[in-house]
C-alpha cells in the first residue's frame, strides 16, 4: 500500500520564478493538505483541498494556489517566488473530517536563490 | 483563532526512562481533535496519538499516552520506556490546522 509521494524531492529556484510541486495521497484517502515548514519550526496550513475545490485556507498570500485532480492527488504552485518561500512543503493525506489523522509524505525542499 | 505552543524547545531523557512533553493550545470550539506527530530525522512525520476533546478517557497507544486536561487546554505527552527510536522532533498538533513549534528529544544510551 503506497503511502503519501511528493515530487520532486528538492529543487532551486530563482526570484520570481514559478515552481509546481505534485502529491499523491494515500490508497483511499480523498483530502489533500499542504504545510510549510520552516527549518527547525512547526508547518504552517497552506491550504485543504476535498473534492476538487480549496476548502480551507491559511494566512498565505494569493501567490500559493493549488489543484486537486479527480484522482485526489494534487499539486502546489507558488508565484513570484520570495526568499522567504525556501522552505520544506510538506503534503498530507487524510479522510474528510478533522477526526481523521494526517498521513506525510517525506517533502520537497524547495530553496529559492 | 487557535494557537497550539510547545514551550520546551529541547528535552533529554535516558533510554527506559518515562519523558512528558508538555502542549497548551488555545480555542474557543467545543469539539476538536488533538494530535502529537513525530518527525524522526529522516523528515516523515508519522502520527503517535489522537485525542478526541469530547472523551474525558486520555488515549493511549502502547508506550505513549497522553494528560489532556481540556479545562486547563492542556495536552501532553508521555513516553514510558524510551526508547533510542523515540529520539525525533514531536509536534502536537489542534486538527489538521495549527502545529506547535515543536520540541527535539534525544534519548541517552
Amino acid at each position: 500500500d503506497a503511502g503519501v509521494t511528493q515530487s520532486p524531492t528538492h529543487l532551486i529556484k530563482t526570484r520570481g520564478q514559478q515552481v509546481t510541486l505534485r502529491c499523491s495521497p494515500k490508497s483511499g484517502h480523498d483530502t489533500v493538505s499542504w504545510y510549510q515548514q520552516a527549518l527547525g519550526q512547526g508547518p504552517q496550513f497552506i491550504f485543504q483541498y476535498y473534492e476538487e475545490e480549496e476548502r480551507q485556507r491559511g494566512n498565505f498570500p494569493d501567490r500559493f494556489s493549488g489543484h486537486q485532480f479527480p484522482n485526489y492527488s494534487s499539486e502546489l504552485n507558488v508565484n513570484a517566488l520570495l526568499l522567504g518561500d525556501s522552505a520544506l512543503y510538506l503534503c498530507a493525506s487524510s479522510l474528510r473530517g478533522a477526526h481523521s489523522p494526517l498521513h506525510f509524505g517525506n517533502g520537497t525542499r524547495l530553496t529559492v536563490t | 483563532a487557535q494557537t497550539v505552543t510547545q514551550s520546551q524547545p529541547e528535552m533529554s531523557v535516558q533510554e527506559a526512562e518515562t519523558v512528558t512533553l508538555s502542549c497548551t493550545y488555545d480555542t474557543s470550539e467545543s469539539d476538536y481533535y488533538l494530535f502529537w506527530y513525530k518527525q524522526p530525522p529522516s523528515r516523515q512525520m508519522i502520527l503517535v496519538i489522537r485525542q478526541e476533546a469530547y472523551k474525558q478517557q486520555n488515549a493511549t497507544e502502547n508506550r505513549f499516552s497522553v494528560n489532556f486536561q481540556k479545562a486547563a487546554k492542556s495536552f501532553s505527552l508521555k513516553i514510558s520506556d524510551s526508547q533510542l527510536g523515540d529520539a525525533a522532533m514531536y509536534f502536537c498538533a489542534y486538527n489538521k490546522l495549527v502545529f506547535g513549534a515543536g520540541t527535539i528529544l534525544r534519548v541517552k544510551s
